[in-house]
């Protein structure tokens, strides 16, 4: 079956450092993925798209890989801060109408 | 405000109710989204419009659940006979497309609508 996952364990670590999430996808071929950030009880926001033929995107802080013979995506945060405290979802663009999103990794950065 | 907007915010009610969800995408956006999340899952997809023709829709929308969009512009979520599994967050999404015409998979949320079935 299809899947998308995500680490449910949440990512604990200390303002400064980088933060590193991983995305892992089964029986997918997908053309875009992408990530958003989502706070409690609010909408997800849209961050990056990578496409299929980039290795690497790269916005502000943030760095985005991708590897499409593993099957796997992680998501950087370089110098991070308490602000960027929330759950990041990774979501594939499946070639039809449906983007698929993961259940997310909640991230929490200690000042 | 030209983001994506949803109403109500919260809604109670009781099991057996109906209820209806109102989202106005961004205005130069086609394509409209509902999805469903619940706590601690990522965003389930429902079904999807391209301006009037609703094209896609999950398995996940039972015969309570309809969608529409009449004038290509808002769209609305109607539950019928809510039941208490029907108690999540919708979210409403919208985009245009790509240059390619392709889905690339940004998407523009609103803040969503809870729902809780009591």
């Amino acid at each position: 079956s299809q899947k998308i996952e995500q680490n449910s364990e949440a990512l604990n670590i200390q303002e400064g450092k980088t933060a590193t999430l991983t995305c892992n996808y089964t029986n997918y071929s997908p053309a875009y993925l992408q990530w958003y950030r989502q706070d409690p009880g609010r909408g997800p926001v849209f961050l990056l798209l990578i496409r299929e033929n980039e290795k690497e995107k790269r916005k502000e802080r943030l760095k985005v890989t991708f590897d499409t013979t593993l099957k796997q995506s992680l998501f950087h945060i370089t110098a991070s801060q308490p602000a960027d405290s929330a759950t990041y979802l990774c979501a594939l663009a499946t070639g039809g109408f449906k983007t698929i999103f993961g259940a997310g990794t909640r991230l929490f950065v200690k000042a | 405000d030209t983001g994506v907007s949803q109403d109500p915010r919260h809604k109670i009610t009781k099991r057996g109710q109906n209820v209806t969800f109102r989202c106005d995408p961004i205005s130069e956006h086609n394509r409209l989204y509902w999805y469903r999340q619940t706590l601690g899952q990522g965003p389930e997809f429902l079904t999807y419009f391209q301006n009037e023709a609703q094209l896609e829709k999950s398995r996940l929308l039972s015969d309570r659940f309809s969608a529409e969009r009449p004038k290509g512009s808002f769209s609305t979520l109607e539950i019928q006979r809510t039941e208490q599994g029907d108690s999540a967050m919708y979210l409403c999404a919208s985009s245009s497309p790509s240059t390619s015409g392709r889905n690339t998979g940004e998407l523009f949320f609103g803040e969503g609508s809870r729902l809780t079935v009591l």
